[in-house]
This record gives structure tokens, sequence and C-alpha cells, in this order.
């Protein structure tokens, strides 16, 4: 019952620097979502992901890119790291009607630019 | 813009008391309401799902929607202090569904033994 998976957990990134974070699920579902979560804030959608190839912007999609080739993974990625982009970040998936199923999240992974 | 209203606390509950979490929200065309819980340093998880106006129970949670109003609560009774925890009502705004929930910024709720 693997459900939603992300890595790394933690990372630390210098100004400029560029990484992936990997999200990957395996229960079938269709459609998937980075989220940021910024300290005593809530939840804010990224990028999100229809289906195979299919992607769209959330509310904060400035700094980021993301792909999906497969129905399993959903990669986010940071070109030139800002301190800005500091913050927890969630993958979640849901599947059958979006519009009223409950979203599975990953356990996060927390970056820190500095 | 549209938004998701909670009042971010802390909220504080004397345990074995109720706790009455609130939340408010912009747009009359959402579909699907939600609560989760999240503890400090981990992520969201669901507590319950809500569609239609009225009460829903589960175990010591409850939920309830009205609409009309725009509100949706959530109760939670004979408090515990694992109850502990930031609670963060989601609701489905958008255009067909697909493009996520729209996530308030919590309320902190503390659980007094």
């Amino acid at each position: 019952n693997a459900g939603v998976t992300q890595t790394p957990k933690f990372r630390i990134l210098k100004i400029g620097q560029s990484m992936t974070l990997q999200c990957t699920q395996d229960m079938n579902h269709n459609y998937m979502y980075w989220y940021r979560q910024d300290p005593g804030m809530g939840l804010k959608l990224i990028y999100y992901s229809v289906g195979a190839g299919i992607t769209d912007k959330g509310e904060v999609p400035n700094g980021y890119n993301v792909s999906r080739s497969t129905t399993e993974d959903f990669p986010l990625r940071l070109e030139l790291a800002a301190p800005s982009q500091t913050s927890v970040y969630f993958c979640a998936s849901n599947g059958g009607q979006a519009n009223n199923s409950p979203l599975h999240f990953g356990n996060g992974t927390r970056l820190t630019v500095t | 813009q549209k938004e998701v209203e909670q009042n971010s606390g802390p909220l504080s509950v004397p345990e074995g008391a109720i706790a009455s979490l609130n939340c408010t929200y912009s747009d009359r065309g959402s579909q699907s309401f939600f609560w989760y819980r999240q503890y400090s340093g981990k992520s969201p998880e669901l507590i319950m799902s809500i569609y239609s106006n009225g009460d829903k129970e589960d175990g010591r949670f409850t939920a309830q929607l009205n609409k009309a109003s725009q509100y949706v609560s959530l109760l939670i009774r004979d408090s515990q202090p694992s109850d502990s925890a930031t609670y963060l009502c989601a609701v489905n705004i958008g255009r067909g569904g697909a493009d996520g929930l729209t996530f308030g910024k919590g309320t902190h709720l503390i659980i007094q033994p």
C-alpha cells in the first residue's frame, strides 16, 4: 500500500541550483497535483495534471515546471532555485470523478534554498 | 478571487469537550467539501468529506454543510489530546473539478488535558 511516494524528504539548495522533486503513485489515478505549503499558510496549487501528457498551471506556477509522461509519475522541476521557493512541497493524486474525490497526499519534501 | 476562510486559532478546548471548527467559502458553485487533519511536520490526512446540505457523522466527527450560507463546519466530540493538530478545510473550486482543491489556512486546535 505505497500510495503516493515523494523523494527526497529533505533537500538544501543554493540559490540558482536546480533540482527535480519526484512523485509517483501506484493507485492508477489520472489526476495528480503539486502543492506548496508555507508556515501558517494553507496549501497553494502549483501545477496539476489530468492524465499522461496533460498538465496545467495552478495558482503559483512561476519558477516551476512539470511533466507527465506516465500515469504513475509527476515530477516537479525547479530550474533556478530562489529563497522564495523555500517551502514544503506535497504531491497528491485522486481518482474517479475529480470534483468529488478526496486527495491522497505524499509525505512531502522539505526544501530550503539558501 | 475564490477563497476558503478559516479562523487560524489557536482554538483551545478542554479534553472531553466538543471542538467546533468553522469554514466559509466564496464560490457558490462549489460541490465538494473536505476536512483534513495535519500534524506538525506531517502531510494532510482526510478526516471527512461532505457533498450535500446537512450533517454527516463518522465516529466522533460530524461535518455540517450549509450551501445557502456557504458554510461548512467540523465538530469533534469527546475531544482527545491526540486531536491536537491543524485542521484544513478544502473546497472544490474550479471549472470542471479536475484542478484540485482550494485550501483554507487551517485552524490550529489544542486539546488541553
